[in-house]
């Protein structure tokens, strides 16, 4: 059974950075790769961005390029979100979600941790 | 990007109704690689369907998808009290990934 665990709340002033982290256990971490989504406050789902552990390449959507950093570690099978420069609209639930391979076509999510709430506030 | 629109916002329906929801991309995607998930408040989303069309393990068969091109829906054949929620269409076929803003299926 896949489980994805990820790091407790964050509270973060504005300009600030923020990491958080997500551990996989039950599954082969390097046959998957994973993805990071954010939820805004009532609002809908937000992709970030992507790392395929097994080649240690990361891909991010144009809104957070340059400001967004998805590592993979695969000693720990723990995947990683780090997001600079914090403003106040990133105040979000940012999920966790894993993808079944490391293909285009396995780019969809089976598998989610239970969510981080980040709040950017002064 | 792919822009995806869900329609409608918000569907009214009681308990054992068909519900049909939309996803309408703003071009083809590709290999139909799109997925639908389930959100009920305070949970983490859950993957309904994949490839358009194939149904993820342990999800009932009430649930289908269908479409290809620009054009998704996500059927609900007879609606469970335990379906109400709301739904998300996520395409992965076109880089970067995008996500509908939701189609929320409430109780009439």
């Amino acid at each position: 059974q896949v489980q994805l665990v990820q790091s407790g709340a964050e509270v973060k002033k504005p300009g600030s950075s923020v990491k958080v982290s997500c551990k996989a256990s039950g599954g082969a971490f390097s046959s998957y790769s994973f993805s990071w989504v954010r939820q805004a406050p009532g609002e809908g789902l937000e992709w970030m961005g992507r790392v395929i552990p097994i080649v240690g390449v990361a891909n991010y959507a144009q809104k957070f390029q340059g400001r967004v950093t998805i590592s993979a570690d695969r000693s720990t099978s723990t995947a990683s979100l780090e997001l600079r420069s914090l403003r106040s609209e990133d105040t979000a639930v940012y999920y966790c979600a894993r993808s079944p391979g490391r293909y285009m076509r396995d780019y969809y999510f089976d598998s989610w941790g239970q969510g981080t709430l980040v709040t950017v506030s002064a | 990007e792919t822009v995806l629109t869900q329609s409608p916002g918000t569907l009214s329906l009681s308990p054992g109704e068909r519900a049909t929801l939309s996803c309408r991309a703003s071009q083809s995607v590709g290999n139909s690689f799109l997925a639908w998930y389930q959100q009920k408040p305070g949970q983490t989303p859950r993957l309904l369907i994949y490839g358009a069309s194939s149904r993820a393990t342990g999800i009932p068969d009430r649930f289908s998808g269908s479409g290809s091109g620009t054009d998704f829906t996500l059927t609900i054949s007879r609606l469970e009290p335990e379906d109400f929620a709301v739904y998300y269409c996520q395409q992965y076929g076109n880089s970067p990934d995008t996500f509908g803003q939701g189609t929320k299926v409430e109780i009439k």
